[in-house]
């Protein structure tokens, strides 16, 4: 059974900072999804991960994702009050069209 | 841009109740699901769709069902709403495997 783990749960950090957000996942999967939620807002789409090592990057947030160690990193950089939200990770679950989510990381930036 | 539309964002319904959740779509996509999400549970599949009329179980199918008589929308049922159904649904489509989801804006159903 495919099981998802993100750590950490609650990140708060100051603003300027790096961190990274990690996601690790049970059985092989073929594809990796990162989506943002607002509070009492729905999730948004970031990133799709599709491939070892693929790398994606918006402003300053980066994903990347190693098949082999089964994980994927939310990297944020010099972060801003704006990126404060919920991040999630899911894994598609091989020949099924489900998707696995993680517990989510709330994550808080303060000046 | 596609949009994924849930009838509601309130709902409060009583005990026994029969309630139903619907979803559309408007991009022509394959696959729709439900979720639910709970505070220290993150989300949780219920019920998929691949297409019109068929339907897969999720993660925690039971005290549920829907129906998708169209390919734009997937309705949910509670046959018999109970209070531990109370949560936030979230409805999503995408076209394929590969692709992500789009997520509705969410129902959040109160079950008193």
């Amino acid at each position: 059974e495919l099981k998802v783990e993100q750590n950490p749960l609650f990140l708060s950090m100051q603003e300027g900072k790096n961190y990274t957000i990690y996601c690790n996942y049970s059985t092989t999967s073929d594809r990796l999804y990162w989506y943002r939620q607002d509070p009492g807002k729905s999730l948004e789409s970031l990133f799709v991960l599709l491939s070892n090592g693929a790398v994606k990057q918006e402003g300053r947030l980066m994903a990347s994702l190693d098949t082999k160690a089964r994980l994927s990193t939310l990297h944020i950089t010099a972060a801003v009050h704006d990126l404060s939200a919920t991040y999630f990770c899911a894994v598609g679950s091989m020949g099924t069209d489900k998707l696995i989510f993680g517990t989510g990381t709330r994550l808080q930036v303060f000046p | 841009d596609v949009k994924v539309t849930q009838s509601s964002r309130y709902l409060v319904k009583r005990t026994g109740e029969k309630v139903f959740l619907e979803c559309v779509q408007d991009m022509d996509h394959e696959n729709m699901f439900w979720y639910r999400q709970d505070p220290g549970l993150g989300l949780r599949l219920i019920y998929f769709s691949y297409d019109v009329k068929m339907k897969e179980k999720g993660d925690i199918p039971e005290g549920y069902s829907v129906s998708r008589e169209k390919k734009e929308r997937f309705s949910l049922i509670l046959e018999s709403a109970s209070t531990n159904q109370t949560s936030m649904y979230l409805c999503a489509s995408r076209p394929g495997q590969m692709y992500g989801y789009t997520f509705g804006s969410g129902t959040r159903l109160t079950v008193v």
